[in-house]
């Protein structure tokens, strides 16, 4: 069945970045969208954009346009995230997940801490 | 942007129990609503999609119900591994996709 393994935890610095990848596993990587999705401490699940496997094409939610970009590797079936400019307030858990039915597949989350 | 608003934040059933959940959009979104359990710790993991759709797997005991803007998650016989929040999200409205707050849902 359909998998996806994200990269282990990540530990930046302000004004750093971060690039996470989600690798995936039982589907045809290039037929479904990959979004990206966080969740801060305490806070709700956060869309952050999609990423559209076959042909690249991505949108981003405005929140993190021109910080964020997503990209994938059809050879290697993954996808990856890269958050720019960070900040103490990008300490989250990021997910990566597949586009089906709604989000039907998730990858296990990245942590993300920023801190000086 | 479409706001999801989820209700109540914190649910507290005994086992065997039913448990309502509420999801209000601020605008309609047809059917395209789909529903989460989270486990601290965990991916979250669908539930249901199209408003009532079961995904693969999921037990019958959940269901989903509404369309246009009032939808509802019922759990008709709570158990111990329920304990989770619950979100809803909307996917209406494309490419934008956004949750709601969550329900949290206790065991008594």
């Amino acid at each position: 069945q359909a998998q996806l393994v994200q990269s282990g935890a990540e530990v930046k610095k302000p004004g750093a970045s971060v690039k996470i990848s989600c690798k995936a596993s039982g589907y045809s990587f290039t037929t479904y969208a990959i979004h990206w999705v966080r969740q801060a401490p305490g806070q709700r699940l956060e869309w952050m954009g999609w990423i559209n496997a076959g042909n690249g094409n991505t949108k981003y939610s405005q929140k993190f346009q021109g910080r964020v970009t997503f990209s994938r590797d059809t050879s290697a079936s993954a996808a990856y995230m890269d958050l720019s400019s960070l900040k103490s307030e990008d300490t989250a858990i990021y997910y990566c997940a597949k586009e089906e039915n709604a989000f039907d597949c998730w990858g296990q989350g990245t942590l993300v801490t920023v801190s000086s | 942007e479409t706001v999801m608003t989820q209700s109540p934040a914190t649910l507290s059933v005994s086992p065997g129990e039913r448990a309502t959940l509420s999801c209000r959009a601020s605008q309609s979104i047809s059917s395209n609503l789909a529903w989460y359990q989270h486990k601290r710790g965990q991916a979250p993991r669908l539930l249901v999609y199209g408003a009532s759709t079961r995904a693969t797997g999921i037990p019958a005991r959940f269901s989903g119900s509404g369309s246009g803007t009032d939808f509802t998650l019922t759990i008709s016989s709570l158990q111990s591994e329920d304990s989770a929040v619950y979100y809803c999200q909307q996917y209406n409205n494309w490419p934008r996709y956004t949750f709601g707050q969550g329900t949290k849902v206790e065991i008594k």
